[in-house]
């Protein structure tokens, strides 16, 4: 596997289920980020996390949840997420600065009823 | 107001034109500035990167850069069906340990032959 991968590629939940997102990244990375992209919205940054530490999105409701074991996966999990939360959920790595290139995933495209 | 804006098209032109796509910004502290291709199905693939004003160049794509004006843009000559892309321009300030990347809504161009 090479660049960043993501898995599942799709998926449809219920309002009351629980499920993750998986991301891993075989670049040597050590900084993670979770977006989010909306029809007829921008790219949405929800999670960084950038040298063991994270930065979020003030605005993310606490259904999403990140979590980071290492530098080379990343999770998002959800629970209890709302029709409105459908998307394409993107995953990224990049070096941990400010202006270093930022290599995307295929995303998940998530569909919630 | 949105810090980027970017028409969201969609932009239909034939096969062999020259394709002009732009994004305009508020926050004069951006100082770099990209555009990413993002084709069906994909994660978005860094094209061009820029820092200063002026013009750069890489094949058939020129990003232009205008500070003083707050206005970037991307050229595409000779445009080709596989130039059918969602086009998203993005910026950062810089000043923090990650990529903080603030996008345009993105334009969906289609070349058709």
């Amino acid at each position: 596997e090479t660049g960043v991968t993501q898995t599942p590629r799709h998926l449809v939940m219920g309002m009351t289920n629980k499920k993750s997102l998986k991301c891993e990244q075989h670049l040597g990375h050590n900084a993670m980020y979770w977006y989010k992209q909306s029809a007829k919205k921008p790219l949405e940054l929800m999670f960084v996390y950038s040298l063991e530490e994270r930065v979020e999105n003030n605005s993310v409701p606490s259904r999403f949840s990140p979590e980071c074991p290492n530098s080379s996966h990343l999770f998002l999990h959800l629970h209890t997420l709302q029709p409105e939360d459908s998307a394409l959920y993107l995953c990224a790595s990049s070096q941990a600065t400010a202006t270093e290139t930022q290599y995307f995933g295929p995303g998940t495209r998530l569909l919630v009823l | 107001q949105k810090e980027v804006e970017q028409d969201p098209g969609p932009l239909s032109v034939p096969e062999g034109a020259i394709v002009s796509l732009n994004c305009t910004y508020s926050n004069s502290a951006f100082q770099y500035f990209m555009w990413y291709r993002q084709y069906s199905r994909k994660g978005p693939e860094l094209l061009m990167y820029t820092y200063s004003s002026g013009n750069k160049e890489d094949g058939r794509f020129t990003a232009q850069v205008d500070k003083s004006s707050k206005y970037i843009s991307l050229f595409i000559r000779d445009s080709q069906p596989s130039d059918s892309a969602t086009y998203l321009c993005a910026m950062i300030t810089g000043g923090t340990s990650y990529g903080k990347l603030t996008f345009g809504q993105g334009t969906i161009l289609t070349v058709h032959p």
